[in-house]
């Protein structure tokens, strides 16, 4: 049983179109995180959600809108998508703030 | 703002040989840290973590690390890579004014030479 799934896993999209990732954890964690990892590699934080309550926001553009349904989801939609959006999009989750955060395997966004 | 610096973007050893990665940190007080690795194409995976006690951690795949506060380091080590060991290494930090977050390093590329 995968712990933290992200579908899809791989997204091929044109520039200006908008597109959703699903993040499902069945882990019974009260904490979700999106994370971008770009080109070279470098991880940052994007939003985080505790128990369906928006707690990060990391400076993101609003055309990024994620979406918790309950606390296993946390879902992440993008408008009008650009160039610069192309990069590995990470859920995560934790039992609470500072314990392991388990990853799931990432959805390699393209935008052209 | 709490912050870790891995100096070495990318290193190759041999396989069979030992290996130390460095990861230096900024935190206030006594750090929590992390070392995740990210196998080409996946996740990250928890490798081991620090938040008190004995310094010297052990973690999975034969992995270790050391905290050591008078050097503000947490250094990865293994005593024999394997050429399955070929992976992105990050040190991570909790960050945010409630630790809500992780705060990465810019990672480590470790290449197995046969």
């Amino acid at each position: 049983d995968t712990a933290v799934s992200q579908t899809p896993k791989y997204l091929v999209t044109q520039m200006g179109n908008d597109k959703s990732i699903k993040c499902e954890q069945n882990l019974g964690h009260d904490t979700m995180y999106w994370y971008k990892q770009d080109s070279k590699k470098f991880l940052k934080i994007m939003f985080s959600y505790n128990n369906k309550e928006l707690i990060i926001n990391e400076t993101v553009p609003n055309r990024f809108s994620p979406k918790s349904p309950d606390k296993a989801h946390l879902n992440l939609h993008i408008n009008s998508l650009e160039l610069g959006d192309s990069a590995v999009y990470f859920c995560a989750s934790s039992q609470d703030k500072i314990t392991e955060a388990f990853f799931g395997q990432g959805t390699r966004l393209t935008v052209v | 703002a709490q912050s870790v610096t891995q100096p070495d973007i990318h290193i190759t050893v041999s396989e069979g040989a030992s290996l130390e990665l460095r990861c230096n940190y900024s935190y206030g007080a006594t750090p929590y840290l992390f070392w995740y690795v990210q196998s080409p194409g996946q996740g990250l995976q928890l490798l081991l973590k620090y938040f008190s006690g004995d310094t010297l951690v052990q973690g999975i795949k034969g992995f270790e690390a050391e905290f050591k506060r008078s050097q503000s380091s947490f250094n990865l080590r293994k005593p024999s890579v394997h050429w399955s060991d070929a992976a992105e290494y990050f040190c991570a930090v909790p960050g945010g004014f409630g630790n809500e977050k992780l705060t990465f390093g810019t990672g480590t590329r470790l290449t197995i030479i046969p």
